[in-house]
């Protein structure tokens, strides 16, 4: 069974600092891995969709990374903003399946 | 940009009623998902469904849960005699290539 977990579980940062953000899960027979925002009392967006065969996708001020064989996804945000303060969740489908295994997330506060 | 809507946003029942959440994927969307987070917790993959029957469902989809498409824009989840314990937000989702797209959730309060 896929298990997914997320470090740090918060955290909290002046505005403008690079961010990491990290991803691991149990089983590298991955489909894809899904980075989403969930705001307070609201759904899901997604931000960046890997497939198991890419290394890593890139939208705007973010960046996301797979190694598969390691079990690991990064989600770096650059020039952090008070905007980015959300909850950012990892999904892991497996091989096979369009089912995403959700970790908790990371609760990310940028203050001005 | 068409997005995924879900009614109502809040719900309160009381104990053992039964209660229909509503919702309106994305127009050319084929596959549509149920989802739950209780508070504090991770998002639960409920159910999915494809082609007006259930694709998969996890052990979470008892009997107590039931899922139809009644016309062509809706999508409903049933939850018979509810417990305290279904208190959670209820996410619907439809996917499109291999992208899900969430709708803003229904806040679900068993009393």
């Amino acid at each position: 069974k896929q298990e997914v977990t997320q470090i740090p579980a918060a955290l909290s940062v002046p505005e403008g600092e690079n961010l990491v953000l990290n991803c691991s899960f149990t089983d590298s027979a991955i489909y894809n891995l899904q980075w989403f925002r969930q705001d307070p009392g609201k759904g899901l967006t997604s931000l960046l969709l890997i497939q198991s065969s890419q290394r890593e996708q890139t939208s705007g001020r973010l960046n996301a990374s797979l190694d598969k064989s390691s079990g690991r996804s990064t989600l770096y945000i650059a020039a952090s903003q008070p905007g980015d303060s959300a909850t950012y969740l990892c999904a892991v489908s497996s091989r096979g399946s369009y089912i995403p295994t959700f970790g908790r997330g990371t609760s990310l506060i940028v203050h001005p | 940009e068409p997005e995924v809507t879900q009614t109502p946003s809040h719900q309160v029942t009381q104990m053992g009623q039964e209660v229909i959440l509503r919702c309106v994927p994305i127009s050319n969307h084929l596959y549509f998902y149920w989802y739950r987070q209780i508070l504090g917790q991770k998002v639960e993959f409920l159910v999915s469904f494809y082609n007006n029957e259930i694709s998969e469902k996890s052990e979470i989809f008892d009997d107590q849960f039931s899922v139809e498409r009644p016309d062509g824009s809706n999508f409903t989840l049933k939850i018979r005699s509810t417990k305290l314990e279904d208190s959670a937000m209820y996410f619907c989702a439809s996917l499109r290539g291999d992208t899900q797209y969430f709708g803003p959730g229904t806040r679900l309060t068993v009393l």
